[in-house]
């Protein structure tokens, strides 16, 4: 089992760019999540996905999109990338609803926008 | 928003001592309490989740205690090792979907 994995591990964009986070788990969790990670804050919740097909969001939407189209993945979008999304972006998945059920992290990806 | 604080943001024990650190939530609307580890260079990892006040959970040399009323909990570590050196982060949530982390208390185990 992989279990949580994520693409890619680095990136740097320029101000405007595009681009897109995948994130899969083999664990066939209903139930996935997109935090960043920023210095000296906590991890902060983008979005969230109940199962397939659906997407909510979190504390912190704004400048991000997201898509579940298959169980196993789950794809956090950028349209047009700012400085202040420059950040360590971690996905996660959990078999029950992980607000109140552990949820396993994926290594991490780490964004820089220039 | 949640602000959950954990207290001490870093300390450094000797092997063999035990230790213990905070975190705090507000009491109000509580819905679940998480403890996870987070080692350098990998991914955080769950070692509790708490959701009645009282509970107390235990795995190995790591033990966790949660008071909903007063809204805080505390993690344990028994006869601290080199391998227990990381960031323990705690979590709190309000409700089905929200979930928000403190900062974390790093500990460093000096063997």
């Amino acid at each position: 089992n992989a279990g949580v994995t994520q693409t890619p591990k680095f990136r740097v964009l320029k101000t405007g760019q595009s681009m897109t986070l995948l994130c899969a788990q083999d664990m066939n969790h209903e139930y996935m999540y997109w935090y960043r990670q920023d210095p000296g804050m906590g991890l902060r919740l983008i979005h969230y996905s109940v199962g397939e097909g659906t997407t909510a969001k979190g504390e912190v939407p704004d400048g991000y999109n997201v898509s579940r189209l298959k169980k196993q993945n789950f794809l956090l979008g950028l349209e047009s990338a700012a400085p202040s999304q420059t950040s360590v972006y971690f996905c996660a998945s959990s078999y029950g609803l992980g607000f109140y059920n552990e949820q396993f992290f994926g290594p991490g990806t780490r964004l820089t926008v220039l | 928003i949640l602000n959950v604080e954990q207290s001490p943001q870093s300390l450094h024990v000797q092997e063999g001592d035990s230790t213990n650190f905070t975190c705090s939530f507000p009491s109000s609307n509580f819905y679940a309490l998480h403890w996870y580890r987070w080692e350098t260079a990998k991914s955080p990892e769950a070692l509790f989740v708490m959701t009645l006040n009282g509970d107390e959970k235990k795995k190995g040399r790591i033990s966790a205690t949660l008071n909903t009323k007063e809204g805080y909990s505390y993690l344990y570590i028994k006869g601290s090792q080199p391998e227990d050196s990381a960031t323990y982060l705690c979590a709190s949530s309000t409700g089905a979907n929200n979930l928000f982390f403190g900062t974390g208390t790093r500990l460093t185990v000096i063997p």
